[in-house]
């Protein structure tokens, strides 16, 4: 199995700072034929489901405010918020789609500081 | 609009069994591989099953294979999840999930809002 493991657990940010979330596979997740890092980021905000924001590592969905992004390749990688909204306190889950079964990381808390 | 809605769940004796279901609209649903996704309380997520567009390809976590079966009837737009020999560590809530792209791609970009299944006794 690829396990994912992110860092922090939590962390608290102050309205419109830069938060960062890192993601380690133990595993490559960079698919060589394709070039792509099977690698995608959900939110989910208390009482709701898991909510798609990036895929492909970089890749944002549509409807996403920019100030989420995603990068890294290969078994590291980083969710960006570049200036917390009070609208993006949630847990934030990045996951590998490289191989069956789809893992997801232990999740990191956002809040404010 | 895409929908999902799951139901089924409930409170359930260790041992027993309990079938869930997903029910998808603003969709076409047999163009796309569907999965389970559960939250236990307080936890993350963690991958259950999936099944294939026509239902010949299904995949499981190790931990709930021999007691779990997906599948689907295209006809209803639906989803199903037969949930037996049931432990306390199934506990979670049930999230049906579709999987982008319309293939096995793993990526969920629709869930619904989870159905929760508790056992104990």
């Amino acid at each position: 199995d690829i396990v994912v493991t992110q860092s922090p657990a939590s962390l608290a940010v102050s309205l419109g700072e830069r938060a960062t979330i890192n993601c380690k596979s133990s595993q490559s997740v960079l698919y060589s034929s394709d070039n792509k890092n099977y690698l995608a980021w959900y939110q989910q905000k208390p009482g709701q489901p898991p909510k798609l924001l990036i895929h492909w590592a970089s890749t944002r969905e549509s409807g996403v405010p920019d100030r989420f992004s995603g990068s890294g390749s290969g078994t590291d990688f980083t969710l960006t918020i570049s200036s917390l909204q009070a609208e993006d306190v949630a847990v934030y889950y990045c996951q590998q789609y490289y191989r069956t079964p789809r893992m997801f990381g232990q999740g990191t808390k956002v809040e404010i500081k | 609009e895409v929908q999902l809605v799951e139901s089924g769940g409930g409170l359930v004796q260790p041992g027993g069994s309990l079938r869930l279901s997903c029910a998808a609209s603003g969709f076409t649903f047999s163009n796309y591989w569907m999965s389970w996704v559960r939250q236990a309380p307080g936890k993350g997520l963690e991958w259950v099953a999936n099944i294939k567009q026509d239902g010949t390809e299904k995949y499981y976590v190790d931990s709930v294979k021999g007691r779990f079966i997906i599948s689907r009837d295209n006809a209803k737009n639906s989803l199903y999840l037969q949930m037996n020999s049931l432990r306390a560590e199934d506990t979670a809530v049930y999230y049906c999930a579709r999987e982008a792209v319309g293939g096995n791609s793993g990526i969920f970009d629709y869930w619904g809002q989870g159905t929760l299944v508790t056992v104990s006794s």
